[in-house]
């Protein structure tokens, strides 16, 4: 079993709608968690880190956690043709630095 | 501020050969860590240098190695690439655990 595990997609939404991305995870030892976007053939830029359980606003983008599930939501408002991209979700060891990755969901979001 | 580069873009080598990747952290960071990521999957991480030594490092083989520099640029080598290693290397530098910053990466081939 992955530490980190996505539904890889494609998820295919229209501009406008709300984007429900998700990671699940199995080792307890995870304390933060991180959503990176990844263009098409580009490195991934991080868009938001969470440490506790909750919610997190930036913007468009809301990241939740739930640590008694062990899952972990990106939620996109009013989405973009723009934000048509592969969202990873990662989490650092507590040992250092060291990030473990979900595969990535596609997201396609057309006009 | 330049962010994190990465030589060369792409490289194309054949089985057998060895390769050499660059990474120049972003200003003010001091611990460098490379990842592997194939085709439609999530980065994996290889190892992570920190004042010019490994400190941590996944589960890849020894002929996945690397160094530090004083200035905290970094290298990855690769011997005796296999057709299994063609993938997207991504540097990434961090000042600490909650956030980490990724390079365009390195698109490497091997026929």
């Amino acid at each position: 079993q992955k530490e980190v595990e996505q539904d890889p997609g494609p998820l295919s939404v229209p501009e406008g709608a709300i984007v429900s991305l998700n990671c699940t995870y199995s080792n307890s030892a995870f304390q933060y968690f991180m959503w990176y976007r990844q263009y098409s053939r580009k490195g991934p830029e991080l868009l938001m880190y969470t440490y506790s359980s909750g919610n997190k606003e930036d913007g468009r983008f809301t990241a939740q956690v739930d640590k008694s599930s062990k899952y972990i939501s990106l939620f996109i408002r009013d989405s973009q043709p723009s934000d048509s991209a592969t969202y990873l979700c990662a989490s650092p060891h507590n040992a250092g630095n060291m990030l473990t990755f979900g595969g990535g969901t596609r997201l396609m979001v057309k006009p | 501020d330049a962010g994190v580069t990465q030589s060369p873009t792409h490289l194309i080598k054949t089985r057998g050969q060895q390769v050499t990747l660059r990474c120049s952290p972003k200003s003010g960071h001091d611990t460098v860590s490379w990842y592997q990521q194939a085709l439609g999957q999530g980065p994996q991480f290889i190892f992570q240098y920190y004042e010019e030594e490994e400190r941590q490092r996944g589960n890849f083989p020894d002929r996945f190695s690397g160094h530090q520099f004083p200035n905290y640029s970094s290298e990855l080598n690769v011997n005796a690439l296999l057709l299994g290693d063609s993938a997207l290397y991504l540097c990434a530098s961090s000042p600490g655990p909650t956030s980490q910053f990724f390079g365009p990466g390195t698109r490497l081939t091997v026929l």
